[in-house]
């Protein structure tokens, strides 16, 4: 199974910030990786596919990037309504593992 | 609109089976895989496998095989997840959700259901 890893597992940053966070596989995924956004009580979110696609209606302060093992994503201008936890999951092979996630919460 | 819609909460015993239902509505059924995604409390997120409603092929992780099963109805456009000889540990949030690309079986997910709370508690 490929592994993932996430980092940081917990930030703090302020509305207005930019953060970034970072997904990591174990063995090259192309750029077979996602984001989801989730929060509690909630479906996940999809928000990034393909490393660096944004998904339908995703305001554009999140972007994707990276291939094969590395891969980031983005927040600008950080609003209210992004503190949350993200996850990685990459698609590349069976299973689809997700990484442990990264939670995002208002300093 | 594409829409999952899942069954209600479920509360099982130990070694009991429950199974999850999520009907589809709003797009070709057979055409899209659908995955199932569980959240246990204070965990992340984890996925179970995926099935094919056109002919009904699924993959498993290999963590559930033996006890876990996918299927589907065609006639109310329907996937089903049974997880036999539950433990304590299987208490988690489970979601279906269905694949972006069209017939592919290897792409990620873009409409998720509501998801399905089982609770395992003697």
């Amino acid at each position: 199974d490929i592994q993932m890893t996430q980092s940081p597992s917990s930030l703090s940053a302020s509305v207005g910030d930019r953060v970034t966070l970072t997904c990591r596989a174990n063995q090259g995924i192309s750029k077979n990786l996602a984001w989801f956004q989730l929060k509690p009580g909630k479906a996940p979110k999809p928000l990034i596919y393909a490393a660096s696609s944004l998904q339908s209606g995703v305001p554009s302060r999140f972007s994707g990037n990276g291939s094969r093992t590395d891969f980031t994503l983005t927040i600008n201008s950080l609003q209210p309504e992004d503190f949350a936890t993200y996850y990685c999951q990459q698609y590349d092979s069976r299973p689809f593992t997700f990484g442990p996630g990264s939670k995002l919460d208002i300093k | 609109q594409v829409q999952l819609v899942q069954s209600g909460a479920e509360v099982k015993k130990p070694g009991a089976s429950v199974r999850v239902s999520c009907k589809t509505s709003g797009y070709t059924f057979s055409n899209y895989y659908i995955h199932w995604v569980r959240q246990a409390p204070g965990q992340g997120l984890e996925w179970m496998g995926i099935i094919n409603p056109s002919g009904g092929y699924t993959d498993y992780a290999q963590k559930f095989r033996g006890r876990v099963a996918m299927t589907r109805d065609t006639s109310t456009a329907t996937v089903y997840m049974e997880l036999s000889s539950l433990i304590s540990e299987d208490t988690a949030v489970y979601y279906c959700a269905r694949e972006m690309t069209q017939g592919s079986g290897w792409s990620t997910v873009g409409n998720w259901g509501q998801g399905t709370l089982v609770t395992v508690s003697s």
